[in-house]
């Protein structure tokens, strides 16, 4: 069985700064990762994934996330944030072959002015 | 359609009452997955479908749950004498890959209220 924790709850960030929120799961098995967005009132969007190759993973907005297998983190980072940013970040494992996804219990971004 | 459409969007149902909520994932997507999101919660899996068939139901968290695709695209799920424990966004989700392993698209959700 795999889990998430996302260890922050909210982020709070002035506008252009840098932003990382932090990711960490378990799994007794190879895995794919995943962070999704989901606006106020909206579904989720997939802002990247991982499933194999290069740890560095590059999305879409300007985010990207490292994937660490010995710390089994997946961090995502944005080196420079908008107030547009604001929204929950979600992220989520699931094993290979497992279908369903495992999300965490999500980080807001509040971005300020 | 260009995205994946849940209805209704909102939805309030007194407490004992039967309910459905209908997902049109993108045409041709071959998995369909619902999902049950609580308030301050990240989503938690119900059920996948890989065309009609149900695969996975392992999430369902009573027999008063119920979920149907019966050919291979629109979905319904049902939830028969709802309790205040059900109140939740209904998320369901569509994907080209077969497993859903590279990730899907998300609908807006279905907010149920029960009161």
């Amino acid at each position: 069985a795999q889990s998430v924790t996302q260890l922050d709850s909210q982020v709070p960030v002035f506008e252009e700064a840098p932003v990382e929120l932090r990711c960490n799961y378990s799994s007794s098995v190879s895995v794919y990762l995943f962070w999704y967005v989901q606006y106020p009132n909206q579904g989720l969007q997939l802002l990247l994934k991982y499933l194999s190759g290069s740890t560095l993973v590059k999305g879409i907005n300007g985010f990207e996330a490292e994937f660490n297998k010995s710390q089994t983190s997946f961090h995502l980072r944005k080196p420079s944030v908008h107030i547009s940013d604001t929204a929950e970040y979600f992220c989520a494992v699931s094993g290979r072959y497992g279908n369903k996804l495992v999300f965490g219990a999500g980080t807001i971004l509040r971005v300020k002015s | 359609g260009a995205g994946v459409s849940q209805s209704p969007r909102y939805k309030v149902a007194k407490r004992g009452q039967d309910v459905a909520l209908r997902c049109d994932p993108i045409s041709g997507h071959v998995s369909l997955f619902w999902y049950q999101q609580a308030l301050g919660q990240g989503p938690e899996f119900l059920t996948y479908f890989q065309n009609e068939a149900q695969l996975d139901k392992s999430g369902l968290p009573s027999d008063r749950f119920f979920a149907e695709r019966p050919e291979g695209s629109v979905s319904t799920l049902k939830i028969q004498r709802t309790q205040q424990e059900d109140s939740a966004v209904y998320l369901c989700a569509s994907s080209l890959d077969p497993t859903g392993d590279y990730g899907y698209t998300f609908g807006s959700g279905t907010r149920l209220t029960v009161v």
